[in-house]
């Protein structure tokens, strides 16, 4: 089974840039994370998709970041202007999580590591 | 709210050694509980969780951890330490109540040789 996928793993921008964020999580995996994880910190999450539906997305930072879970499978994660602070691991991870079931194991990708200069 | 607490920044122990990763938590309802490993530049990977049942719960490569409710704690434990198993280790919960994940901010898990 292919576990979830994302990309680019590294990418370096300036600072008022902008960095959009790939991930393609596990084939029938209905819950969708992305996650940020600043060097020496526990994942932080940005927002949470069921299906195509946002279901938490509170500390998203909603004036420079945006996520799209379009039809429900594959989703991106936009930057837009970055920050210096914006350096972290961006985690995609999914779960199969059907409706009232909350059990299942949460998944990760590699990572996708932005260096914000 | 629920909060998962890892006390311990780093843990050193020696090759061979057992090993313990302390974790607590703090949940409304009935706990969900999950192990994470990650290593450098690296993701999360799952080691082990506890849903119900037995309260000790084992996982992938020799690691196992056990429930206690009136501790409120999830210790992840091993026999027997390999210098492999250097790494960062993340606790988690959920609430059964709703579908949100906390996570522990990490304790670093140095093994001598």
């Amino acid at each position: 089974e292919a576990g979830v996928a994302q990309s680019p793993r590294y990418k370096i921008i300036e600072k008022r840039q902008s960095v959009a964020f790939w991930c393609n999580p596990i084939s029938g995996h209905a819950t969708l994370y992305w996650y940020q994880q600043i060097l020496g910190q526990g994942p932080k999450l940005l927002i949470q998709f069921q299906n195509n539906g946002v279901v938490d997305d509170s500390q998203l930072p909603k004036d420079r970041f945006s996520a799209e879970r379009l039809k429900g499978v594959d989703s991106t994660l936009k930057i837009q202007p970055a920050k210096l602070e914006d350096s972290a691991v961006y985690l995609c991870a999914s779960s199969l999580d059907q409706r009232g079931l909350y059990g299942n194991t949460i998944y990760f990708g590699e990572g996708s590591w932005l260096t914000v200069v | 709210a629920q909060s998962v607490a890892q006390p311990e920044d780093q843990v050193n122990v020696a090759e061979g050694n057992p090993l313990t990763v302390k974790c607590t938590y703090s949940v409304s309802g009935n706990p969900y509980l999950f192990w994470y490993v990650q290593y450098p530049n690296r993701g999360l990977q799952f080691l082990l969780k506890y849903i119900t049942g037995d309260n000790l719960v084992k996982g992938s490569y020799g690691f196992e951890a056990e429930f206690n409710k009136s501790q409120t704690s999830f210790h992840l434990k091993k026999p027997s330490a390999l210098v492999s198993d250097s790494a960062l280790y993340f606790c988690a919960v959920r609430d059964k109540r709703d579908d949100k994940i906390i996570f522990g901010k990490g304790t670093r898990l140095h093994i001598l040789p």
